[in-house]
């Protein structure tokens, strides 16, 4: 158990539709990242918050945003869904934003959109 | 750009071999790497990580690494493999903004037969 919860673990929805997973990190983890693994595009880097504050960007589509609140916890909404987000997300935390390079994931969330 | 590569998408052994798993890394300056194991249904564990000095690493469950400068290559070995084994492994390199998000390779998936 690493400590990280995402939830839901499954999610089926809709094309057009949004949808909001959670994740609660470590505790006095200040850190998170959120990653998508699908198939054709492997482990993709999303967006990394660092106590509240966004810290780094990657392949993260205008659809798609996160936040972290006060209590850390953090929340990934997806919008306007399409086929191809159909997707492993995966979020996970550290207890600095320093280059350690050790992050502690969850299970994840998988999500299918039909 | 760092990306990292992982040529094997499968691999087979049987149980009691040795394994060794490629990763070949592209990176502006010293690179932070890492070897990440997903087992199936779970999230990423991280398995052994390199900063600096000695160039083999010694990380969890019997795993090492050699990092090699000149053939930028981050190989990960074990001398016998196990059963509880099979898995996809993951090599990873932060990203060169220094915010500690990882950039992963594409994986390689580990079969391990009686």
């Amino acid at each position: 158990d690493s400590g990280v919860t995402q939830t839901p673990k499954h999610l089926i929805t809709a094309t057009g539709q949004r949808v909001t997973l959670r994740c609660s990190p470590r505790s006095g983890d200040l850190s998170v990242y959120w990653y998508q693994q699908s198939l054709d595009q492997g482990l993709q880097f999303l967006i990394q918050y660092y106590n509240g504050e966004e810290r780094a960007k990657g392949n993260i589509l205008e659809r798609f945003s996160a936040q972290q609140f006060p209590d850390l916890h953090s929340e990934l909404n997806l919008s306007s869904l399409e086929l191809g987000d159909s997707a492993l997300y995966f979020c996970a935390s550290s207890s600095s934003s320093a280059n350690t390079g050790e992050l502690f994931f969850g299970e994840g969330s998988r999500l299918t959109v039909l | 750009a760092q990306s990292v590569t992982q040529p094997d998408i499968h691999i087979t052994v049987s149980e009691g071999a040795s394994l060794e798993l490629r990763c070949n890394y592209s990176y502006g300056a010293t690179p932070y790497l890492f070897w990440y194991v997903q087992s199936p249904g779970q999230g990423l564990q991280l398995l052994l990580k390199y900063f600096s000095g000695d160039t083999l690493v010694q990380g969890i469950k019997g795993f090492e690494a050699e990092f090699k400068r000149s053939q930028s290559s981050f190989n990960l070995r074990k001398p016998s493999v196990h059963w509880s084994d099979a898995a996809e492994y993951f090599c990873a390199v932060v990203g060169e903004t220094g915010a500690n998000n990882l950039f992963f390779g594409t994986g390689t998936r580990l079969t391990v037969i009686p």
